[in-house]
């Protein structure tokens, strides 16, 4: 299993430029996340899914979206870059069930410039 | 005052020490979890634990409940435990969806 795959690794874009961050799981979890980490800072939640078809926001969604058209696939899009949006980003995927929940499994993190 | 705080911020100890860093919480939990991340960003979770103590060889995570408080303690620390160390809760408040709210992490350099 390859567990969390995120693409592109690093990333540099110009203000305005928009671009789409990829996340696939394979562990056929249902629920998945986009945070972002700033330095010094904890993660902070933009959006999770709890199933295909089915997004909401976290503490930070300004400036992003995102779908869940599958239950593998989590893309995060942002639209117009904005200086504040350089970080690094993680998607996570985890299993949330009546009976037993799993930790979170993270992918390696995509490290976004906006210049 | 954030929900979830960790001490110390950085720690330094030379190789074979015994560690230990403190999480304290201030929102109903359902699950308290340790992260590691490595110099290089990965982020692996260590422990899930809502009571009691988890012990995975050289590190335990133990918590308490009644004073909202964890502990991670890693015994014989060699250099190659040297990361950031996350804590982060599952608020058992409705609506949480399996959300985490995170500390800001510990940095800890071993020393050989």
């Amino acid at each position: 299993n390859a567990g969390v795959t995120q693409t592109p690794k690093f990333r540099i874009l110009k203000i305005g430029q928009s671009m789409t961050l990829q996340c696939t799981q394979d562990m056929n979890h249902n629920y998945m996340y986009w945070y972002r980490q700033d330095p010094g800072m904890g993660l902070k939640l933009i959006y999770y899914s709890v199933g295909a078809g089915i997004t909401d926001k976290g503490e930070v969604p300004n400036g992003y979206n995102v779908s869940r058209s599958t239950t593998e696939d989590f893309p995060l899009r942002l639209e117009l870059a904005a200086p504040s949006q350089t970080s690094v980003y993680f998607c996570a995927s985890s299993h949330l069930g009546e009976l037993w929940d799993q930790p979170q499994h993270f992918g390696d993190g995509t490290r976004l410039s906006i210049l | 005052k954030n929900e979830v705080e960790q001490s110390p911020q950085n720690l330094t100890a030379q190789e074979g020490e015994f560690i230990t860093i403190n999480c304290s919480y201030s929102v109903g939990i359902s699950a308290l979890h340790w992260l590691q991340q490595h110099p290089g960003g990965g982020i692996v979770s260590l422990f899930m634990l809502s009571s009691g103590k988890k012990k995975h060889g050289r590190l335990i995570a133990t918590i308490n409940i009644q004073e909202k408080h964890s502990s991670l303690h890693i015994t014989a620390s060699h250099p190659r435990d040297s990361a950031v160390y996350i804590c982060a809760v599952s608020p058992s408040y409705g609506g949480s969806q399996g959300n985490l709210i995170f500390g800001k992490g510990t940095k800890l350099s071993v020393k050989p």
